[in-house]
This record gives C-alpha cells, structure tokens and sequence, in this order.
C-alpha cells in the first residue's frame, strides 16, 4: 500500500526566503504526482503535476522535482510571500490507479 | 467553468438524522471522486466514480455511505445514520481523464452532534 510524508509538517519563514518542500512515498511504480495548495476553509488548488518520464515542473516561483526511484519529491518555492501561506499537500498516483493518495500535508507561514 | 460545486457549504445535524451531501462537476470530466478529510487521517478517498460508474467503493467506511451519480452533472453522497465520528470536511473533485489534474470542490463541513 502506497504511503506518502511530507516533512516538514510546519514551517515559518520570513518572507523573501527560499524554501523546500519535502515529500516521500513508499512505492516507486508511479504514474504521476502532484502538489496541491489548500487555504484555511477553503478545497485544494494543483499547483503542478509531474509524469513519472519527468524530472521537474515548473510554474512561475514554483519549481517541483520528482526522483522516483528514491520515492522524494520537492517543491521549491523561490522568494516566499505572505500570500504563500498554506498547506501544502504532495499526493501520488500509482500506476493502473486512477487514484491519488495523499499526504498530511506542509503547513507553511511566510510573515511579512 | 465555475469550477465544482458543493453544498451545503456547512451542516450541523443531530446523531442518527440523514446527511446528503451533494456535487457538480466540472463539464466534461468523467472522473469524480468524493474525499473525507480530519486532522487525524488526512484526506482520505471515499469513492470514485467514471463516466458515472461507481469503480471504488473501497473506501467507504461502511454500509451507512452511500453515493450515487445519477448524471454527468451531478452527484450526492448520502450518510444514514449519522454518527459523531463522521464530522469531517468532505470534499468532491473532477477531472478530465484518470491520470490528469484535479479540481477539487470548496467543501462540506459535517458537524454531527
């Protein structure tokens, strides 16, 4: 059964840092995985998916990495705003699934 | 598109009473999932259906669930009866395809008391 961590579960940055991310799952054979952002109230966002042929994604300050024969993926977040402040889930979907399992999630808070 | 649709947005309801939870896609996925999320377990997948179908169920927790997908636009998960320890954020979502991006819903915040 596909398990998936996340690590830190929290972390409080000043703002203009650059951060990591943290993300392992236990079983390698994966179809893709993906970052999600939730808001306090409100449902996830994707932020970026990545196919298990690729290395990394990137979308404007957000850069995620895959290594799947070590079971990690980052993300990258480069100078960090208040507005990045969230939760940060990393979910995985194995392959012959057409389901995500997730992790618990990074809480981030970026302050001004 | 305005995205998926949940409501209600929030529900109090009493031990034993009937809960309907209810969900539109976004137009033309023919994935839905529905998800339960606690602080304790995280985000947990309930079921999933495509192009209406019910594929897995297995996440039910039990015989109390049920969901159904009577059309492409629309779809209910239903909790009879309700206990304490449903309280959850139960969250629908959409996508185009198995394998592709998620849309997840704003949410139903379940409190049985």
């Amino acid at each position: 059964k596909q398990e998936v961590t996340q690590i830190p579960a929290a972390l409080s940055v000043p703002e203009g840092e650059n951060l990591v991310l943290n993300c392992s799952f236990t079983d390698s054979a994966i179809y893709n995985l993906q970052w999600f952002r939730q808001d306090p109230g409100k449902g996830l966002t994707s932020l970026l998916l990545i196919q298990s042929s690729q290395r990394e994604q990137t979308s404007g300050r957000l850069n995620a990495s895959l290594d799947k024969s070590s079971g990690r993926s980052t993300l990258y977040i480069a100078a960090s705003q208040p507005g990045d402040s969230a939760t940060y889930l990393c979910a995985v979907m194995n392959s012959g699934y057409s389901t995500l399992t997730f992790g618990k999630g990074t809480m981030l808070l970026v302050s001004p | 598109d305005a995205g998926v649709i949940q409501s209600p947005r929030h529900e109090v309801t009493e031990m034993g009473q009937e809960v309907t939870l209810r969900c539109k896609p976004i137009s033309g996925h023919d994935y839905l999932f529905w998800y339960r999320q606690t602080m304790m377990r995280g985000l947990e997948l309930l079921i999933y259906f495509n192009n209406n179908v019910p594929i897995d169920d297995s996440g039910m927790p039990e015989d109390r669930f049920s969901a159904k997908m009577p059309n492409a636009s629309f779809s209910t998960l239903k909790i009879q009866p309700s206990e304490p320890r449903d309280s959850a954020v139960y969250f629908c979502a959409s996508s185009f395809g198995g394998g592709e991006k998620l849309f997840f819903g704003s949410g139903t915040q379940l409190s049985v008391l």
